[in-house]
């Protein structure tokens, strides 16, 4: 089955600095790419997600870029906020029927 | 529009009681999506529904899980006889497509004493 690593585990940054997370995935017929977002207490929330037919997708701060060669993607959030502070979860998916994958998540710390 | 709900919210089960978990997914979804929540890790897929039909179980960690989606919109998911080891949070998810933009509940954290 497909296997997710997600990169890193925890990340601290400055507000107004930039955050990069990364994952990379085992299966090449993979070919969706979404982002989670999720506070405490509360289920993951859709933040961005990019296909394989494209290799970059930016939503105002926040960005995926996807190399599929190398089967890696990676999240890039700039100007980073105090309310940026969640878990982040990468997840894979679009080789059986919608079932996905997720990696174990980036705890995100943004200090004001 | 109203979201993905979840109910009960929190539940405590003492070991060997059956516990039942309810799912009411976006209005005219088709897909649906359960998924188990260890503490500190991401969500781990459990089962999924294409209308009424269980399309892959294959997340399913025991036989003393079943879910069922008898009418195509609310779904349940039982647990048999539950061990501490099924103590986790259970992500309901739902889609209107064949399942990539998936939409999820609040979850409901189970605690097996």
């Amino acid at each position: 089955g497909e296997n997710v690593e997600q990169h890193p585990s925890t990340l601290s940054v400055q507000e107004g600095d930039s955050a990069v997370i990364k994952c990379t995935y085992s299966d090449s017929a993979s070919n969706y790419f979404p982002w989670y977002k999720q506070e405490l207490g509360k289920g993951p929330q859709l933040i961005i997600d990019i296909r394989s037919n494209v290799g970059e997708k930016k939503d105002q701060r926040i960005a995926v870029t996807l190399n599929k060669t190398a089967k890696h993607f990676s999240l890039h959030i700039t100007e980073t906020q105090p309310e940026d502070s969640a878990v982040y979860f990468c997840a894979v998916g679009g080789t059986n029927a919608g079932k996905s994958t997720f990696g174990d998540g980036t705890t995100l710390t943004v200090k004001p | 529009g109203a979201g993905v709900s979840q109910s009960p919210r929190y539940k405590v089960a003492k070991r060997g009681q059956d516990v039942a978990l309810r799912c009411d997914p976006i209005s005219g979804h088709v897909s649906l999506f359960w998924y188990q929540q260890a503490l500190g890790q991401g969500p781990e897929f459990l089962t999924y529904f294409q209308n009424e039909a269980q399309l892959d179980k294959s997340g399913l960690p025991s036989d003393r899980f079943f879910a069922e989606r008898p009418e195509g919109s609310v779904s349940t998911l039982k647990i048999q006889r539950t061990q501490q080891e099924d103590s986790a949070v259970y992500l309901c998810a739902s889609s209107s497509d064949r399942g990539e933009t998936q939409y999820f509940g609040p979850g409901t954290r189970l605690l097996v004493l």
